[in-house]
């Protein structure tokens, strides 16, 4: 079946720790997204990749980092200069040729806390 | 910049009865996307609305669009429990890129 992984489920970092939130997809979409999600809040968006080897910053990226060396693989870390990390991080991708009508698909999320 | 603006942000709906919820946008580009998340789960897609005047329905949800008053609607008919979640609405911005803004998202309860 064709999906979005995200990985881990639940990470929990320490201070001053970098981690990082693996995003898998084999829709063959071209496009991919990492969201934040706050309680009570609708979805930010971090970071986007339209093409491999290419990303733009999105509305928060201060204190994240990503990578698109593959289609399939979008991975996000959360560095030490994120000082409030604690939320729900979703990954989503899109097919932007062909069937651009298309909406994101998002994976089932990972949920990182501080310890 | 791109808003959009949910509203009400909770909606206490009773079993049988007809409800609509809003969702309004500040430009005047195409492309309105509704979405149902239900509490620590992904998002699911509900609908795609393209233009001006497009309406789709699946089951009791139906959704519009109507880009010159920059709104789009979700109509709930005879609610039923199922359907106790939070609808977010996203906008595409104008341009090339393939960017979403969301709503903050309505959280609807069915009661008995």
């Amino acid at each position: 079946d064709g999906g979005i992984t995200q990985s881990p489920k639940y990470l929990f970092r320490k201070e001053g720790q970098n981690v990082t939130l693996s995003c898998e997809q084999n829709l063959n979409h071209d496009a991919m997204y990492w969201y934040r999600q706050d309680p009570g809040q609708g979805l930010r968006l971090i970071y986007y990749s339209q093409i491999v080897n290419d990303f733009q910053k999105g509305d928060i990226a201060e204190g994240y980092s990503v990578s698109r060396e593959k289609k399939e693989s979008f991975p996000l870390t959360v560095t030490s200069a994120q000082k409030n990390p604690t939320a729900f991080y979703l990954c989503a991708s899109k097919l932007l040729y062909g069937r651009r009508n298309q909406p994101q698909h998002f994976g089932d999320g990972t949920r990182l806390s501080i310890l | 910049e791109l808003k959009v603006e949910q509203n009400p942000l909770f909606l206490s709906m009773q079993e049988g009865k007809n409800y609509t919820i809003y969702c309004n946008y500040s430009t005047t580009s195409d492309r309105l996307y509704w979405y149902r998340q239900d509490p620590g789960k992904s998002l699911e897609s509900l609908f795609v609305l393209l233009s001006n005047g497009a309406v789709k329905q699946e089951g009791r949800l139906m959704a519009s669009l109507d880009t010159k008053a920059r709104l789009s609607t979700l109509h709930i008919t005879a609610a039923v429990h199922d359907l106790s979640a939070t609808y977010f609405c996203a906008k595409r911005e104008t341009g090339a890129n393939s960017k979403l803004t969301f709503g903050k998202g309505i959280t609807l309860s069915v009661r008995p």
